[in-house]
């Protein structure tokens, strides 16, 4: 069964400040992931996806993440956090086949000025 | 606007009573997915539908149902509620049958059950 670990449940950051948002996912076959953010009081937004190719993926408000098959990791990076950052994040998995993605239990994102 | 409308988007109501919840996909995608969020529990598959038929089951509960119409939008009933199914209930459509290229939400629909 699918299963994502992300190992944060809050980090804090000041603006401008580069952040890092960890995701572990648990299969061994193919494998597509994928990062989530929901503001507060909206739903989810697809912030970017891996499914094949170059292992570094970006968003277009200068997020990326990098899957790394070996560690089994999917972790989102900023190089630099703004106030409007602040949200809850969230890793998913889809794999094996199967139709529905397992997401982590989210990350908050708490940037300060 | 994601394209994916929900509504309503509170609804605050008795233990016992039923409620539907609405969700029109986004224009062209065939595929509606429901989910359940919580503090205690996160974020819960409940059903899928693709193109009006149940297509995955996640942790749906039996009091919970749902379907799928021609127009494709989608109701979710919940009845005889408890305390606990207080959350937000979110809609998210795809185009084809699988969610390989990622889902887009609605804006959910928080309810409260007293």
């Amino acid at each position: 069964a699918q299963s994502v670990t992300q190992l944060d449940s809050q980090v804090p950051v000041f603006e401008e400040a580069p952040v890092e948002l960890r995701c572990n996912y648990s299969s061994s076959v193919s494998v597509y992931l994928f990062w989530y953010v929901q503001y507060p009081n909206q739903g989810l937004q697809l912030l970017l996806k891996y499914l094949s190719g170059s292992t570094l993926v970006e968003s277009i408000n200068g997020f990326e993440a990098e899957f790394n098959k070996s560690q089994t990791s999917f972790h989102l990076r900023k190089p630099s956090v703004h106030i409007s950052d602040t949200a809850e994040y969230f890793c998913a998995e889809l794999s094996g086949g199967s139709y529905i993605p397992t997401f982590g239990r989210g990350t908050s994102l708490i940037v300060h000025p | 606007d994601s394209g994916v409308t929900q509504t309503p988007k509170h609804l605050i109501t008795a233990t016992g009573q039923r409620v539907t919840l609405r969700c029109s996909p986004r224009s062209g995608d065939l595929s509606v997915y429901w989910y359940q969020q919580s503090l205690d529990q996160g974020l819960q598959f409940l059903i899928q539908y693709y193109n009006g038929e149940e297509r995955a089951k996640g942790n749906i509960l039996e009091r919970f149902s749902a379907q799928q119409f021609p127009d494709l939008h989608s109701e979710l009933n919940l009845s005889s509620l408890e305390l606990g199914d207080s959350a937000l209930y979110f809609c998210a459509s795809s185009a084809g049958g699988q969610s390989n290229y990622g889902y887009t939400f609605g804006s959910g629909t928080r309810l409260t059950v007293v």
